[in-house]
Parts: structure tokens; sequence; C-alpha cells
């Protein structure tokens, strides 16, 4: 049981570049989310997915996409990295998902993203 | 809207003495509250949450919080501190939507 899992763990583009960062978990959650978390920020939602089929925007959606593959997968897409996206990205899951408030997020290692 | 603030961006103790870390709430409605951990270079690790049940929480590695609405506080505490708690902690509110809102966190730091 790996719980939430993430790829690459670290990667470097050029502005411009286009990449996809990848999330699976095996815990059988409905609701799986993407952050990103900048210094004396914290953690700060861009999409979430409430469950398969379905995603939503988070605080700071600009310059991102994603895809809800399965009920295991979420993926985040930056089109046209821009160093302004320079972060750390972390994805996180939860059993209900939805207007279920006590939800735990149970969230991956994360992606340094550095963009030049 | 919810909202947490964070107190104390960063908090230096000696090993073996008391833990507190201190965090604001705002919420128009009874809110679900969450203390996370983060290690450095790791993932974040839930410590412990409070959903309207009993008002003292406990949470894992002997720390715990109360929830006071009087005073819209979550604060995290600790009786003793070790060098193994060294980390950054963030309090985190849940929306009606449960989507999650942190603050901006709160380094630890532990000295021999």
């Amino acid at each position: 049981n790996a719980g939430v899992t993430q790829t690459p763990k670290f990667q470097v583009l050029k502005t411009g570049q286009s990449m996809t960062l990848q999330c699976a978990q095996d815990m059988n959650h409905n609701s799986m989310y993407w952050y990103r978390q900048d210094p004396g920020m914290g953690l700060r939602l861009i999409y979430y997915s409430a469950s398969e089929g379905t995603t939503d925007k988070g605080e700071v959606p600009n310059g991102y996409n994603v895809s809800r593959l399965n009920k295991r997968e979420f993926s985040l897409r930056l089109e046209s990295a821009a160093p302004s996206q320079t972060s750390v990205y972390f994805c996180a899951s939860g059993l209900a998902g939805g207007l279920f408030s006590t939800d735990t997020q149970y969230f991956g290692p994360g992606t340094r993203l550095t963009v030049l | 809207a919810q909202s947490v603030t964070q107190l104390d961006s960063h908090v230096s103790v000696s090993e073996g003495t008391p833990v507190l870390l201190r965090c604001n709430y705002s919420s128009s409605y009874s809110p679900s509250l969450f203390w996370y951990v983060q290690h450095p270079n790791k993932g974040l690790q839930l410590l412990l949450k409070y959903t309207s049940a009993a008002t003292l929480v406990k949470g894992i590695n002997g720390f715990e919080a109360e929830f006071k609405k009087s005073e819209t506080s979550f604060h995290l505490t600790k009786p003793s501190a070790h060098m193994s708690d060294a980390a950054e902690y963030f309090c985190v509110v849940s929306d009606l939507k449960g989507k999650l809102i942190f603050g901006q966190g709160t380094e630890l730091s532990v000295k021999p």
C-alpha cells in the first residue's frame, strides 16, 4: 500500500516548455487535489476532483490544466511554463470529497519544479 | 469565508521543554480544523483533527490541540519537545465543500 505517489520528484523546465505531473493513489479514495507550496504562503489549491469524471478550479488555477484519468490517477499539466510556476507541487487524496468537510487528506511526497 | 492565521512564523524551543504553536481561525459556521506536519523535503502528515466532538483533541507523537470557540483558536501543544519534532506545522480549516485552507505555516526548531 503505497498511499499517494507522485512523479517526477524533481524537474527543471525552460520558460515555455510543457510538462505533466503525475499522481496516483491506491486507497480507493474518491477525491483528489493538486496544491502548490511557496515559501511563507502555506499550500494553495490549484484544482481538485471530488469524484471520478469531475474537476473544479481551486484558488490558483491559471496556467494549469488537470485530468482525472480514472479513480486512481489525477494529472496536472503546465502547457507553457513560466518562472512564476516554480514551486513544490503536492497531490492529495481524500475518502469522501465534496461536502464532507471532515475528510482527511493524504499527501504525496511532492514534486519540486524549477522554471528557468 | 474561512481563513486561518498562524501567529508565529518561527518558534524555537529547547529539547524537553513545552511546545506551543498558535492558530486563530475565522469561520461563519462550526469548522473542521486540522494540524498537519511537514518534515524537511517530505510530504504532509496529519497530526490531529477537530470535527465538533471533544474540544481537546489528541494526536500522534504526543501532540494535542484545544478548540476554543470563544477565542476562535486552535493552538497546538506538546508537553516535552523532541529533536524529531523539528519541522513545519500547518493549521488548516476545511470549507463546506471539503476544501482545505492552509495557514502560512510555523517552523519549529528544537535545540539540544
